[in-house]
């Protein structure tokens, strides 16, 4: 089955700044990536995705990339806010299959 | 529209009760997902239902995990003789349709579990 790899567990930055949260994916059958930012306390929300006919979405300061050759993809924040601050997990599905596989997450920290 | 809706909020329960967590789709969604999330922990997947049918039940870490689907709409999932590692966020999905896998899984606010 899928396995899903992300990377930082935990991103502390300074507002204004850019974060980088990268994944990857180890089946290549997988076709859709979402991105899912959840607050303390809150529930999972979609904010972006990305699909493997496309390279690079952006969406105002969040943007996604994705390498199908290197089984990667990556969640782009520029200009980063105190409000980004969350923890954002990663996830990939094949079109076969019938389940999304999550990253274990990254707690984004945005200092004032 | 009314979003995913999940209860209780919150559960506490003695070792070895059994409890039962309900989860109300999105009118119409086809597809409904358990999720467990462990405090400071990622999402693990438990079972997924298309319709009524739990074409993969892959998750359920024990035989004391069950859960049905009625109507193809609400959801319950029971645990029995609950454990102290059961303590953790419960979370349902739901999504139009699994055509695809692609689609938007919209999540419910979660039961928090307490076994004590």
């Amino acid at each position: 089955g899928e396995n899903v790899e992300q990377h930082p567990s935990t991103l502390s930055v300074q507002e204004g700044d850019s974060a980088v949260i990268k994944c990857t994916y180890s089946d290549s059958a997988s076709n859709y990536f979402p991105w899912y930012k959840q607050e303390l306390g809150k529930r999972p929300q979609l904010i972006i995705d990305i699909r493997s006919n496309v390279g690079e979405k952006k969406d105002q300061r969040i943007a996604v990339t994705l390498n199908k050759t290197a089984k990667h993809f990556s969640l782009h924040i520029t200009e980063t806010q105190p409000e980004d601050s969350a923890v954002y997990f990663c996830a990939a599905i094949s079109y076969w299959d019938s389940t999304l596989t999550f990253g274990k997450g990254t707690m984004l920290l945005v200092s004032p | 529209g009314a979003g995913v809706s999940q209860s209780p909020s919150n559960k506490v329960t003695e070792k070895g009760k059994d409890v039962e967590l309900r989860c109300d789709p999105i009118s119409g969604h086809t597809a409904l997902y358990w999720y467990r999330q462990s405090l400071g922990q990622g999402l693990e997947f438990l079972i997924y239902f298309q319709g009524n049918s739990a074409p993969d039940k892959s998750g359920l870490p024990s035989d004391r995990f069950s859960a049905e689907r009625t109507g193809g709409s609400v959801s319950t999932l029971t645990i029995q003789r609950t454990q102290q590692e059961d303590s953790a966020v419960y979370l349902c999905a739901s999504s139009p349709d699994r055509t695809g896998g692609d689609n938007e899984q919209f999540f419910g606010p979660g039961t928090r579990l307490t076994v004590l």
